[in-house]
């Protein structure tokens, strides 16, 4: 069940700066802490952002992260185009007592 | 450098009980959180639980009823089993490890390839 809602698709040219915003509500994002994942075409989805805007490391500084409220978005500058992959938003839920996961965001580079 | 390995039957009839088993390589076991989780085709991805390698579980409720997660620490193993599996079981099931910092801080670190389940009679 996706309860954090994100835009289905973004893009932009290469070096642009592409935004996506993920919803929740305050029994997730309000209160909890957000991860980032982007999923390349026929692979495991792979961590960008924990924590709202910690990066692990590996992961280069033109992705960020932040929150306000009940939401959250990820940034991603000087857009390239190994950046094409969907994006998942996630946070643990405290009504639903799971981790949920946005409704991902496809990213095309033009 | 940590790896986790994953396997399982890929096919399977309705009623059946689908059974995965994820092996971590070239690193601790301990001190960590596994999970499962999975994503059906074309759809997003679904939290199904986690477990502690002291064997401390929590299940995604809406497959509460059918999940159980365990542990194999002498082999460094945790499986999955997801009894009475219906068509919308079908999905590509992912295992993965929890990183827990302080605070708030977590996030899913590493993650297997996958295993693709189809559920078809």
């Amino acid at each position: 069940q996706s309860v954090l809602t994100q835009p289905p698709s973004a893009s932009g040219t290469p070096g642009q700066r592409v935004t996506i915003s993920c919803s929740g509500s305050n029994s997730n994002i309000g209160v909890n802490t957000v991860a980032w994942y982007q999923q390349l075409p026929g692979t495991a989805p792979k961590a960008l952002i924990y924590n709202n805007s910690q990066r692990p490391s590996g992961v280069p500084d033109r992705l960020s992260g932040s929150k306000s409220g009940t939401s959250a978005s990820l940034a991603i500058s000087g857009l390239q185009s190994e950046d094409e992959a969907d994006y998942y938003c996630a946070a643990w839920d405290d009504s639903l007592d799971t981790y949920v996961f946005g409704t991902g965001t496809k990213v095309t580079v033009l | 450098q940590v790896q986790l390995q994953q396997w399982g039957a890929g096919l399977l009839k309705p009623s059946e009980t689908l059974s995965l088993t994820c092996a971590v390589h070239g690193g601790s076991f301990g001190a960590y959180y596994w999970t499962w989780i999975r994503q059906a085709p074309g759809k997003g991805l679904e939290w199904i639980g986690e477990i502690h390698h002291i064997g401390n579980t929590n299940y995604n409720p809406s497959l509460k009823s059918r999940v159980t997660i365990a542990v194999d620490t002498s082999k460094n193993q945790f499986s999955l089993n997801l009894t009475s599996v219906i068509a919308a079981d079908t999905a590509m099931y992912f295992c993965a490890r929890i990183y827990y910092g302080s605070g708030d801080d977590w996030f899913f670190d590493l993650w297997g390839r996958g295993t693709l389940v189809t559920v078809s009679s």
